[in-house]
Parts: C-alpha cells; structure tokens; sequence
C-alpha cells in the first residue's frame, strides 16, 4: 500500500516560473517529511526537511508548504533554473512507536524540467 | 572525502546468477539501508541495519540478502529467486537519531539478461 502519493509525476516550467509538487499522505504515524533531489544518473540528496509542527519552511528559493489536517504537503521551487531540472522526492519518516520506524517512505518522484 | 562509495556503477549477468553490489561510508554512520529504484515508482526500501550484524527487511526483501559486518560496509547480494532484478540499486546511510537525512552514493544499474 503507497503511504505517500505523488503528483504529477513529470513538470514542465519556464525559466523564472514556480514549480510546485504535491505529496499527500495516509498515514498519521510520521514525523518528518524531507524532500530529495536527484539528477541523472545520481544518487538523490536530501533539499529540505519539515516537521508537523510547523506549517511553512523555506530555504532559499525552495519551501515547504504543510496542511497537517488534510495531510498533505508541497514543494514550491522559486524563479525556477535550469539547474533546478531533476527528479524531487517527497517522503515521510515513521515514528519510532509505528510500523515504519525509522524508515522513510517516498513518493513515485517527479521528473522538473525548467525550460531556459 | 566524506561519503558512500557503491561498485561498480554498472554491473551486468546472466539470469540464474547470484550478485553482490558493494557498499561502503566513511561517515560513521551507524544506519544503512538498500534501496530499489525503478521508473515511476519512486525508492523502494529492499533492507536496513541500525547497528552491526543486525540488519531488517524493507518492504521488498524477496530475494535479497545483505550482511553487515563491518560498520561500513553493507553488501547487497541479489540472488537468483529474485524474479526483476534489472534496476538502478541505491545504498544511503544515516545518522541513528536523523534518519530522515539519508546520504546516498551514486547507485548501481544491474542489468540481467
């Protein structure tokens, strides 16, 4: 069963535009969603990382979004670059009193394609 | 050089065949998981260690095996029951109390034919 469900799975942006990714989630037993990024052909790095507590984190051009009671979360990518073209990763991490302790669950991923 | 180091970054046989994907981190961390990565589905957890010699299935550890000995070193063997071994195969390690930061290395496409 997908705890963490992804969309879309693929995004084209203008050079400059707002990238946004959505996650939502089933699962009430988590306590830290990260965002990962991966370029081709590499292993993904960890972007940002939210708790629930917390509504809003921004690093940069990049912040989280998060709707605790409709248990979802995003990611808006600011003045979109090229470089920013990559496939993000959503996740959840289990509490230690869940069956996923420790464990991050990911998103099917979504393939960003900023356009110069 | 801090980080993960997995080899070789491609790796091809036979069907029928066993093989082992190495993985080692310099970073002292005390987690390591192995990850299967196949288009649109995101990572998949195959095994995990939080401490030497004891490790735990993920979600897809049929026909998988892994060790771990040493603290830096956890092999990922694939073996002949696995039924769709041809995928790109990602080793990431942690700090115990940050899990939710995972470093990962550079992966290993296996292809079997």
């Amino acid at each position: 069963q997908q705890q963490v469900k992804q969309s879309p799975q693929s995004l084209i942006v203008q050079k400059g535009g707002i990238s946004i990714i959505n996650c939502a989630y089933e699962n009430t037993a988590f306590d830290y969603f990260p965002w990962y990024q991966q370029f081709p052909g590499k292993g993904p790095a960890l972007l940002i990382a939210i708790r629930p507590d917390v509504s809003e984190k921004k690093e940069g051009r990049f912040t989280i979004s998060f709707n605790k009671s409709a248990k979802q979360f995003s990611l808006h990518i600011m003045d979109s670059q090229p470089g920013d073209s990559a496939t993000y990763f959503c996740a959840a991490r289990g509490t230690l009193v869940s069956s996923n302790t420790g464990k991050l669950i990911f998103g099917q991923g979504t393939t960003l394609q900023v356009k110069p | 050089d801090g980080g993960i180091t997995q080899s070789p970054k491609y790796l091809f046989r036979k069907e029928g065949q066993n093989v082992t994907l190495s993985c080692e981190q310099n970073l002292n961390h005390d987690a390591m998981y192995w990850y299967r990565q196949d288009p649109g589905q995101g990572l998949r957890l195959i095994y995990y260690s939080q401490i030497v010699n004891d490790f735990q299935k993920g979600d897809i550890a049929e026909g998988y095996s892994v060790s771990r000995e040493k603290k830096e070193s956890f092999p990922l063997t694939v073996t002949s029951a696995q039924k769709n071994p041809t995928a790109f195969y990602l080793c990431a390690s942690s700090q115990l109390g940050q899990t939710y930061e995972q470093y990962f290395g550079p992966g290993t496409r296996l292809t079997v034919t």
